[in-house]
């Protein structure tokens, strides 16, 4: 199961871009990269996934590099109530294994 | 989009009591469930996978006797922590998806997860 690395909290001003990155340098062929959001005493909530290139729906867009050994969630014009815990997961239909997330904080 | 109902969402209960706690894939069909824990201020952590039709296979350290699952059918599995002590006080969250076992990928959900308190 590949291992995932995120930096532990970010910071940020209303109505910014907001940008994480993830690192994930032994993802396997078949992995895909999923990112969830998750608020206090809530389940796990789906942002977004993809395998590679760019991706982008109606709340972020994820960025895979050709090698696929990072990803980067980018969140536009963040509003208060984005400050949450963010996950960076990979993998494929295989359990999925989380690792400590980001704690984004928004700050009016 | 895909749903996944946890119920109850909170429960409070004497030490020694059992509490069944149970996840249901609302708009699909999951032959494989997965249930997690979450103590506060850290990430979740998996226990367990829940297959339809066959036993769970339980993560190293997680109790098999003192955690049951039961998956009887396709869209409902059951986690029942037995003689529950103030230790087993957590959030416990299950997730599935419906593309499990099939060569297509689509991302897990998340039920909103069961908070448990033993006093």
């Amino acid at each position: 199961l590949a291992k995932t690395t995120q930096p532990i909290s970010m910071d940020s001003y209303e109505g910014q871009e907001v940008n994480i990155t993830c690192s994930h340098n032994n993802i396997a062929t078949n992995d895909y990269i999923t990112w969830y959001q998750q608020f206090p005493s809530q389940g796990p909530r789906f942002i977004i996934q993809g395998y590679k290139t760019k991706v982008t729906n109606e709340v972020a867009s994820l960025f895979i590099p050709a090698d696929r050994k990072s990803s980067t969630l980018s969140l536009p014009r963040v509003s208060l109530s984005d400050t949450a815990v963010y996950y960076c997961l990979v993998g494929g239909n295989t359990p999925l294994v989380f690792g400590k997330g980001t704690r984004l904080s928004v700050i009016a | 989009g895909a749903v996944v109902s946890q119920h109850p969402s909170r429960v409070i209960c004497k030490s020694g009591t059992s509490v069944k706690i149970e996840c249901r894939s609302l708009d699909f069909q999951a032959t494989t469930m997965f249930w997690y824990r979450q103590f506060p201020k850290q990430s979740l952590m998996l226990m367990a996978t829940s297959n339809e039709g066959s036993k769970a296979t339980y993560e190293q350290g997680v109790e098999k006797d003192k955690f049951l699952i039961n998956h009887a059918s396709l869209t409902l599995s059951t986690l029942t922590v037995t003689s529950a002590h103030p230790e087993d006080s957590s959030f416990y969250i299950c997730s599935a998806s419906p593309s499990m076992g099939q060569e297509n990928n689509q991302p897990q959900h998340f039920g909103d997860g069961t908070r448990l308190s033993i006093l």
